[in-house]
C-alpha cells in the first residue's frame, strides 16, 4: 500500500496570500497518477487537479500543481476566501489500494 | 452532468449488515469504476472498493473480507454491503466515479455522502 503523507496538518493565512502544500508518497507514483481534491464542510471533496499538474474543469489558475516521484506539491496563489478547506492528495495507480494523504487544513 | 445520490439506513446496529445504493444519473455507467470511499467523523478519506460496469470488483485488503460491491447497469445503480459492522464502521460513505483508463482513473464525480451510524 502506498502512504502518502501530507504537510503541514494545518496552514494558517490570509486571503491574498499564497499556500504551498506538499504531498510524500511511500513509494513512487509516477508523475500521472496524483490527484487533489478541496473539501469544505459538509461536502464531498472535489477534484482539484489530477496528472499531477493538470486543472480539473473550472478550477482557476490560482491552482497550480507539480511533482513526480515521490513528492507533490499543491500551490494557491493569492488566496481568496471560499479556498480555505481541507485538501487531499490521492494516488490512483496501478498499485491499489487507491489512498488518500491525511489532509491539510488550509484556515484563517 | 452526472450525478450520483447514496440511499439507504442512516442507522445499523452492531455486528449487522450496512447495505448502501448509489444511484447514477445522467450517464451511461459502461466504461468506468464505480467505487465507495468513506469518511470517518473528524477523520480522512478511506477508499472501499469498485465495481466496473461488468462486475468485476476490486476491494481494498483493510476491509476485503467484510465487503461485496455490485452493480445493475440496468437501473444505473451499484451498491455497498459491509458485514459485521462495528462502531468503527461509523462514517460519512460517498459513491464516486473514475475512468477506466489509467491516466484518467481519479474520482472525477461524487456523491453527496451519507452518514452511517452504527449503534443499538
Amino acid at each position: 500500500e502506498i502512504v502518502l503523507t501530507q504537510s503541514p496538518d494545518t496552514l494558517s493565512l490570509s486571503p491574498g496570500e499564497s499556500a504551498t502544500l506538499s504531498c510524500r508518497a511511500s513509494q513512487s507514483v509516477g508523475s500521472k497518477y496524483l490527484a487533489w481534491y478541496q473539501q469544505k464542510p459538509g461536502q464531498a471533496p472535489r477534484l482539484l487537479m489530477y496528472g499531477a499538474s493538470i486543472r480539473a474543469t473550472g478550477i482557476p489558475d490560482r491552482f497550480s500543481g507539480s511533482g513526480s516521484g515521490t513528492d507533490f506539491t499543491l500551490t494557491i496563489s493569492r488566496l481568496e476566501p471560499e479556498d480555505f478547506a481541507v485538501y487531499y492528495c490521492q494516488h490512483y495507480g496501478r498499485s491499489l489500494p487507491w489512498t488518500f494523504g491525511q489532509g491539510t487544513k488550509v484556515e484563517i | 452532468q452526472v450525478q450520483l445520490q447514496e440511499s439507504g439506513p442512516g442507522l445499523v446496529k452492531p455486528s449487522e449488515t450496512l447495505t448502501l445504493t448509489c444511484t447514477v444519473s445522467s450517464g451511461s455507467m459502461s466504461n468506468k469504476y464505480w467505487n465507495w470511499i468513506r469518511q470517518s467523523p473528524g477523520k480522512g478519506l478511506e477508499w472501499i472498493g469498485y465495481v466496473f460496469y461488468t462486475g468485476t470488483t476490486h476491494y481494498n485488503p483493510s476491509l476485503e473480507s467484510r465487503v461485496t460491491i455490485s452493480v445493475d447497469p440496468s437501473k444505473n445503480q451499484f451498491s455497498l454491503e459491509l458485514t459485521s459492522v462495528t462502531a468503527a464502521d461509523t462514517a460519512v460513505y460517498y459513491c464516486a466515479r473514475a475512468d477506466i483508463e489509467p491516466t484518467l482513473r481519479y474520482f472525477d464525480y461524487w456523491g453527496q455522502g451519507t452518514l452511517v451510524t452504527v449503534s443499538s
